[in-house]
């Protein structure tokens, strides 16, 4: 299958720093790409959906000046947590798919943020 | 909204035992129906996907699944594990048309012991 890198895998930031996690499809083009988060014990819950060159369109209850989420090309997308607190400590996991959303979503590896 | 239920949250089995790992969905309209799998230390891989047609879906690893649409559920099965398959496996589902959304279950962590 297709491969997704998530950049970095760890990240510790103290409390109201920024934090920016970069999602990568190695091989295909991924028109649409997509933001979870992971709490412990939890399922994954869809934080955003982003098209390339379009603004993201976020789920109900996430924050979108907090989750600031760019796609700016077919094979790159980041998620900047801004002024991150101890409560946004998680498991931060994207997928990509390309134009066909009848096609696979690819996921990546995760980020696991610990903010202090 | 979509909500889906995997209610056995950790199941320990034998080698060679038969699985089955429950999966209810709430929606009542079309839906798309899917298990992932994520093995320790890896990422989220599909095992299986369900769309359309032949309602028991046959997936890698010798995996298979059942949607019963009066039941609401997409239960996972394979008849014969391996101590490989040690995993955490997750259902999910969106709503039909090609829908990007995709609600997941809790997970079930398998521990399959040699």
């Amino acid at each position: 299958g297709a491969v997704v890198s998530q950049h970095p895998s760890r990240v510790i930031c103290k409390s109201g720093t920024s934090v920016k996690i970069e999602c990568r499809s190695l091989d295909f083009q991924a028109t649409t790409m997509f933001w979870y988060r992971q709490f412990p014990k939890k399922s994954l819950m869809l934080m955003a959906t982003s098209n390339e060159g379009s603004k993201a369109t976020y789920e109900q209850g996430v924050e979108k000046d907090k989750f600031l989420i760019n796609h700016a090309s077919l094979t790159l997308s980041t998620l900047t947590v801004t002024s991150a607190h101890p409560e946004d400590s998680s498991f931060y996991i994207c997928s990509a798919r390309d134009w066909d959303p009848y096609n696979e979503q690819f996921f990546g590896p995760g980020t696991r943020l610990t903010v202090l | 909204a979509q909500s889906v239920s995997q209610h056995n949250h950790h199941v320990i089995l034998s080698e060679a035992a038969s699985l089955e790992l429950g999966c209810n969905y709430s929606y009542g309209g079309t839906v798309n129906l899917f298990w992932y799998v994520q093995y320790p230390g890896q990422h989220l891989q599909l095992l299986l996907k369900y769309f359309s047609g032949d309602p028991l879906v046959k997936g890698i690893k010798g995996f298979e699944a059942e949607f019963i649409k009066s039941k609401f559920s997409f239960n996972l099965r394979k008849p014969s594990v391996q101590w490989s398959d040690t995993a955490e496996y997750f259902c999910a589902v969106n709503e039909g048309s090609g829908a990007n959304n995709l609600f997941f279950g809790t997970g079930t962590r398998l521990t399959v012991i040699p």
